[in-house]
């Protein structure tokens, strides 16, 4: 069965850097894209980014352009979120998510989620 | 881009149907058949229930559907059951590699 675990949460500083990480299996890893999508406590879901099976292309949503890069390593079936220059807002559970059958539509399978606490 | 819109609670009894609505625009719902829908039980994670404005996931019951109409989708699950009580997401292609979500409606079986 699909399996989404996600790691590298924690409590960091205004305008620090952290790593997410997330370790795909039951799939073919290599052959999906696939995106985070963070919940900020109590609220809704936003998309944050997607990234192609080949890495041939990443998309960021608006609030993370130009902080966030989202990366994979195929041979290691892991999808990554460098978060820098991290902002309060940005706290949130993380959630790594397979894409959906449509290339980058909509979301199939998802992680438990990292909480990412961003504060001095 | 702005969210979608969700009622923020929609209820009913145990065995009647109820629909939640999301409306979005030209650019977004209206533009691309493209609408999704999830669901999220207390503390655990978001999970696809509709995708593709109608087509369900053989491991979702049928007793959950989708449509469009215009700028407008909505999710109707029929035949309620307490297990159903849970917060509802809808999402949408928005053109240019973008995905919104609308701001989730808490359905509670009375």
């Amino acid at each position: 069965q699909v399996q989404l675990v996600e790691s590298g949460g924690g409590v960091v500083q205004p305008g620090r850097s952290l790593r997410l990480s997330c370790e795909a299996s039951g799939f073919a890893f290599w052959i999906q894209a696939m995106h985070w999508v963070r919940q900020a406590p109590g609220k809704g879901l936003e998309w944050v980014a997607v990234i192609w099976y080949d890495e041939s292309n990443e998309y960021y949503g608006d609030s993370v352009k130009g902080r966030f890069t989202i990366s994979r390593d195929n041979s290691k079936n892991t999808l990554y979120l460098q978060m820098n220059s991290l902002r309060v807002e940005d706290t949130a559970i993380y959630y790594c998510v397979k894409d959906g059958v449509n290339g980058g539509k909509d979301f199939d399978y998802w992680g438990q989620g990292t909480l990412v606490t961003v504060s001095s | 881009q702005s969210a979608l819109t969700q009622p923020p609670s929609a209820s009913g009894s145990p065995g009647q149907s109820v629909t939640i609505t999301c409306t979005g625009t030209s650019s977004d719902v209206g533009g691309y058949d493209y609408v999704s829908w999830y669901q999220q039980h207390p503390g655990k994670a978001p999970k696809l229930m509709i995708y593709q404005v109608s087509k369900r996931p053989s491991r979702v019951p049928d007793r959950f559907s989708g449509s469009k109409s215009g700028n407008t989708a909505s999710l109707t699950v029929s035949g309620l059951q307490a297990e159903d009580e849970a917060d509802y997401y809808c999402s949408s292609y928005a053109g240019s590699h973008n995905l919104l979500f609308g701001g989730g409606t808490k359905l509670t079986v009375l």
